[in-house]
């Protein structure tokens, strides 16, 4: 079965760094193309961009690019969403999802969510 | 960036009811959309991709037409289980823009 499996509830401060992951089973993990949606309270989809594993290509959507930093560890089949200085604004659920092969795929694959909540 | 239109953003229904959702893009993206509903406190799921083409495991009622610049996505009878949030998505650009979304209630 292909799934993606996220890092728990994340409580941080204004300011703070943080790092949250993303670990891809049931399939060959460097081939295939991971995104990153955001979700804030009660709104709709955002995306943030994505990573190519195998070699760590990646695409940020205009509106983030500069806001965050994809990575990936293809060793480890897993990939990482990151934030150097977090602010309240950043609160939300964030999605990781798997896209295909090559670039002109839908999403196939959700994670289960990681809540970050920002809050002094 | 293109933009992606839903409409409408709410809507009532019952069960049995045909139900169509719109959902319209600033500028063509050929067929390179998708469909996916959300359920709260749930992570979304696909329907639709490319336009037209159902996903595995996803029930029959559920169908998506267009090109270009316009797409429906069509529930030819309205379940229980389908009362959720639905949403668009261009995957044409990087910006992988999604509606705004469209969220169907019980009438």
């Amino acid at each position: 079965e292909v799934q993606l499996v996220q890092s728990e509830v994340e409580v941080k401060k204004p300011a703070e760094s943080l790092k949250i992951s993303c670990k891809g089973s049931g399939y060959s993990f460097s081939s295939y193309w991971i995104g990153w949606v955001r979700q804030l309270p009660g709104k709709g989809l955002e995306w943030l961009g994505m990573i190519y594993p195998g070699d760590s290509e990646t695409r940020y959507s205009p509106s983030f690019q500069g806001q965050v930093i994809m990575s990936a560890d293809k060793a480890i089949s897993t990939a990482y969403l990151q934030w150097s200085s977090l602010e309240a604004s950043d609160s939300a659920v964030y999605y990781c999802v798997r896209s295909g092969p090559t670039y002109y795929h839908s999403v196939d694959v959700w994670g289960q969510g990681t809540t970050v909540t920002v809050s002094s | 960036d293109i933009q992606m239109t839903q409409s409408p953003s709410t809507l009532s229904a019952s069960v049995g009811d045909r139900v169509t959702i719109t959902c319209r893009a600033s500028q063509s993206i050929d067929t390179w959309l998708a469909w996916y509903q959300q359920k709260p406190g749930k992570a979304p799921k696909i329907l639709i991709y490319k336009a037209s083409s159902l996903q595995s495991g996803v029930p029959s009622r559920f169908s998506g037409s267009g090109s270009g610049t316009e797409f429906t996505l069509t529930i030819s009878s309205l379940q229980p289980e389908d009362f959720a949030t639905y949403y668009c998505q261009e995957y044409k650009t990087y910006s992988r823009t999604f509606g705004q979304g469209t969220k169907v209630e019980i009438k």
